[in-house]
């Protein structure tokens, strides 16, 4: 299957900080979705991007889809604690119809 | 408006034995994937369903394995003989529309235990 590298894979952070994370490929998307992932719940789609350098905001969130089509980037501005989560990529090839899963990015946010 | 359904919540089985997990997506939707994912990991996928047609199962063991989605009813992920390796949380996701990359709507899941 395809592998879609995620980092960083941890993040402690102070309430309020900004965080950065992001996923690379070594294949081409057409798709790039970002999705959060609360214990013992499935994923929930925060953002999805559809074109290479489109940059979508979501309230606190953004995210990048990449100019080579092979990463993407999410950012939190102002972290709160309800953003502890893991945050997945997930990036869906031109031939293929399901979507690829990155490895995750556990988040704790330190009140 | 419902979203996608999974049970159960929760799965225990013993060595051996047979699991089935059913999923009902979103109303509207017709087209069902299944995702593993073990502890402290990604989602792994395994098999995508177009009502009463498997498109992909590249991502399903090829054995003890299998998935439908019939014409009426939920989707169904069977495990025969289970064993302790199967031990996971498996997540069905829906869309409407596969080629337009809409994303998935996830169910909350069915955590399997083989003990």
């Amino acid at each position: 299957g395809q592998q879609l590298n995620q980092s960083p894979q941890s993040m402690f952070i102070q309430e309020g900080e900004d965080v950065s994370m992001n996923c690379t490929s070594s294949s081409i998307f057409n798709t790039w979705l970002w999705y959060k992932q609360d214990p013992g719940e499935g994923p929930v789609l925060l953002i999805a991007l559809y074109k290479a350098g489109e940059l979508t905001s979501n309230g606190r969130l953004t995210a990048q889809f990449g100019i080579t089509r092979k990463d993407s980037f999410l950012n939190i501005s102002a972290s709160i604690p309800s953003d502890v989560g893991i945050y997945f990529c997930a990036g869906q090839l031109f031939e293929r119809n399901q979507f690829y899963f990155g490895t995750g990015t556990s988040l704790t946010v330190i009140p | 408006n419902a979203g996608v359904m999974q049970n159960p919540r929760h799965l225990v089985r013993r060595r051996g034995q047979e699991a089935r997990l059913r999923c009902s997506p979103v109303k509207g939707h017709s087209h069902v994937y299944w995702y593993r994912q073990l502890p402290e990991e990604g989602l792994k996928f395994m098999v995508y369903l177009q009502k009463e047609n498997i498109i992909d199962e590249s991502g399903m063991p090829k054995e003890r394995f299998s998935a439908e989605f019939p014409k009426e009813g939920p989707s169904i992920l069977r495990i025969q003989q289970v064993v302790r390796g199967d031990s996971a949380a498996y997540f069905c996701a829906s869309s409407r529309n596969a080629e337009r990359g809409d994303g998935y709507t996830f169910g909350s899941g069915t955590r399997l235990t083989v003990v």
